[in-house]
């Protein structure tokens, strides 16, 4: 079965800190992807980044970068310096197996001027 | 470029009510899928469809039904509203292919039954 932990519930951290989301993955599939998703206050669900299995190299987008590790089947997010616009819930998800895609139960991220 | 679109955005509905959630693409996405948002738990999948005909359960499916008459729409039928169906739903597509290509989600029902 395919699961996905994201153990910090809410996190809360002051302007231009650093702060990093964890995601903890479970699956017996050797071909498997690794989503981020932003839920921002106003509701909507915004792709951050796609990761396959083979690809094990981190990568970085301005202020955000993710480590896959597949020896701790873990797929971490760090936001630089973070900002208020921030502040939002972050999804990690799974997906293995054709079709579906398993989603953690989130992280809130607040960060205050 | 309209997207995902879901219609309504918000819908109180009383126990025992019917209410179909719309979701239309413009993409020609083949792949459409229903899932719900609720406190603590993430988004947990209720039905999807690979393609116009063809439809199949998710995780969480009892209560609603899906048909997929057409590529670009995907209803989410509630027959007899529960209270335990208050939630927020999203729709989401992708093309075929696998999960190689990320899905795309419309913003999103709330929903409340009373």
């Amino acid at each position: 079965a395919q699961k996905v932990t994201q153990a910090q519930t809410e996190i809360s951290v002051v302007e231009k800190e650093d702060v990093t989301l964890d995601c903890v993955y479970e699956t017996r599939d050797t071909t498997y992807y690794l989503f981020w998703y932003k839920q921002p206050p106003s509701g909507e669900l915004v792709f951050l980044i796609r990761r396959n299995s083979f690809d094990e190299q981190n990568e970085i987008s301005g202020r955000y970068s993710w480590n896959f590790q597949k020896s701790t089947s873990s797929f971490n997010f760090t936001i630089t310096a973070s900002q208020v616009v921030d502040s939002a819930v972050y999804f990690c998800a799974l997906g293995a197996g054709f079709q579906k895609l398993v989603f953690g139960t989130g992280t809130r991220l607040l960060v205050s001027p | 470029n309209a997207g995902v679109t879901q219609t309504p955005k918000f819908q109180v509905l009383k126990t025992g009510q019917s209410m179909t959630l719309q979701c239309a693409q413009d993409m020609n996405h083949e792949y459409m899928s229903w899932y719900r948002q609720d406190p603590g738990m993430g988004l947990r999948l209720i039905h999807y469809s690979v393609g116009a005909g063809i439809t199949d359960q998710g995780e969480v499916p009892n209560g609603y039904n899906v048909s997929r008459s057409t590529t670009e729409d995907f209803p989410l039928r509630l027959l007899s509203a529960a209270p335990s169906q208050t939630s927020v739903y999203f729709c989401a597509s992708r093309p075929q292919g696998g999960l190689n290509q990320p899905q795309h989600f419309g913003d999103g029902t709330r929903l409340s039954i009373l």
